[in-house]
């Protein structure tokens, strides 16, 4: 079964909006996990890690002020597009890693679409 | 950062056929996974092959870390194999977790 828990999977939502994505690590801890996005007919892109207890660390050319990452607790990392727009249209697909020498879990992803 | 390329980019099979995608990249890494992304988006996990050789069924994998590429074997393959095949590579130390994705290969196999 998942071992990492994303929701929702589908969001569309009108300009301006700010919208939150959920992951979650299912029967482990995780004191940090990592946000891709994937758009159309493109590879997946790391954006932020996510560490519990202090700030995300962000890739370069990502916008910290746009992309809110909070690691609330050792299973919940949120991802808060605000006030999105149509460029931010794109699926976004979290991961936590396993133990050393363990594959990365990543969850089912969320589409997001602004209109 | 680590570069990774894949080939080819395309391919188009008749069911049945044998194929072999390939990944190669810039320096060395102690995490490398090979996905299917399916039509929905979600990432399958096939294999986690830093180095050695493994086999699930009709597929297998084989990463020769020295020569920093890894290959991936399709046999006997089926039209539910279509659908976009990821490398995916990451390091140590501090980048611990993180992943750098190829740019992929499409399969499609026709019946």
């Amino acid at each position: 079964g998942a071992v990492v828990s994303q929701h929702p999977s589908r969001v569309i939502c009108k300009s301006g909006t700010s919208v939150k994505i959920e992951c979650r690590s299912l029967d482990f801890q995780a004191t940090t996990m990592f946000w891709y996005r994937q758009f159309p007919k493109q590879s997946l892109m790391l954006m932020a890690t996510s560490n519990e207890g202090s700030k995300a660390t962000y890739e370069q050319g990502v916008e910290k002020d746009k992309f809110l990452i909070n690691h609330a607790s050792l299973t919940l990392s949120t991802l808060t597009v605000t006030s999105a727009h149509p460029e931010d249209s794109s699926f976004y697909i979290c991961s936590a890693p396993g133990r050393e020498n363990q594959p990365q879990h990543f969850g089912d992803g969320t589409r997001l679409s602004i209109l | 950062g680590i570069q990774v390329e894949q080939s080819p980019p395309d391919l188009i099979l008749q069911e049945g056929a044998n194929s072999t995608l390939r990944c190669n990249f810039s320096d060395s890494v102690n995490n490398l996974q090979w996905f299917h992304q399916n039509p929905w988006g979600q990432l399958i996990n096939l294999f986690y092959i830093p180095s050695g050789t493994k086999q699930n069924g009709r597929l297998s994998a084989t990463t020769v870390a020295t020569e920093r590429y890894s290959l991936l074997y399709i046999s006997s393959s089926q039209t539910t194999d279509s659908g976009v095949y990821f490398c995916a590579v990451g390091g140590g130390g501090t980048s611990y977790g993180k992943l750098t994705f190829g740019q992929g290969t499409i399969l499609t196999v026709h019946p």
